[in-house]
């Protein structure tokens, strides 16, 4: 079945480590997207990219780092710079044309 | 692009219909209302989106006004599995980058 895989489900780490959070789909899709949510709130981009090699910055891009070297693949790394990394985080795609974004079932990390 | 009002939450009779609306007053003529919901601890889920008229598929209806200010997505017999967060969204089509996610309409589905 064409989906998107996120992974891990579940990340525990320790303050001042990186981590990267891995985002793979096989449904042929062209963008692909990381979101960040809170609890309680709604979805903020933290990173975007339409092509392959190519990607953009969102509203909230500040201590993170993405590469999109295949079209299926868009991992988040999570540095240590960003201040307030505990969060759930959702990766999503689509093709061109209409806004039907297709999610994962996201990742939670958690830093302790 | 346009932004949207929605209620923060509402309550719905187990088996009744939901409908929840969405103001979009400053809505543009090229510009489509999406509708996602998102299930606790879940990546959201595409439902609908329309321009002008009326669309219904499996999952809802959405009914949009004439004057394209407000719409309304109906759920016709919601279940308890209805209950979630559903996001309404105004966005022009094959715009390639972002779509924001704003607070939404928590619904809850009682027995």
């Amino acid at each position: 079945d064409g989906g998107i895989t996120q992974s891990p489900k579940y990340l525990f780490r320790k303050e001042g480590q990186n981590v990267t959070l891995s985002c793979e789909q096989n449904l042929n899709h062209d963008a692909m997207y990381w979101y960040r949510q809170d609890p309680g709130q709604g979805l903020r981009l933290i990173y975007y990219s339409q092509i392959v090699n190519d990607f953009q910055k969102g509203d909230i891009a500040e201590g993170y780092s993405v590469s999109r070297e295949k079209k299926e693949s868009f991992p988040l790394t999570v540095t240590s710079a960003q201040k307030n990394p505990t969060a759930f985080y959702l990766c999503a795609s689509k093709n061109s044309g209409a806004n039907v974004l297709t999610f994962g079932a996201g990742s939670r990390l958690t830093v302790l | 692009d346009a932004k949207t009002t929605q209620p923060p939450s509402m309550d719905c009779a187990e088996g009744r219909a939901a409908n929840l609306p969405c103001n979009h007053s400053t809505i543009s003529g090229n510009e489509y209302v999406y509708w996602y919901r998102q299930i606790h601890s879940q990546g959201p889920q595409y439902i609908i989106h329309g321009l002008k008229n009326n669309e219904t598929n499996e999952m809802a209806s959405l009914i949009i006004t004439e004057d394209r200010k407000s719409s309304t997505l109906i759920l016709p017999h919601a279940t308890l599995r209805d209950t979630a967060v559903y996001y309404c969204i105004v966005r022009v089509n094959n715009a390639g980058n972002m779509l924001t996610f704003g607070g939404g309409t928590r619904l809850m589905v009682k027995p």
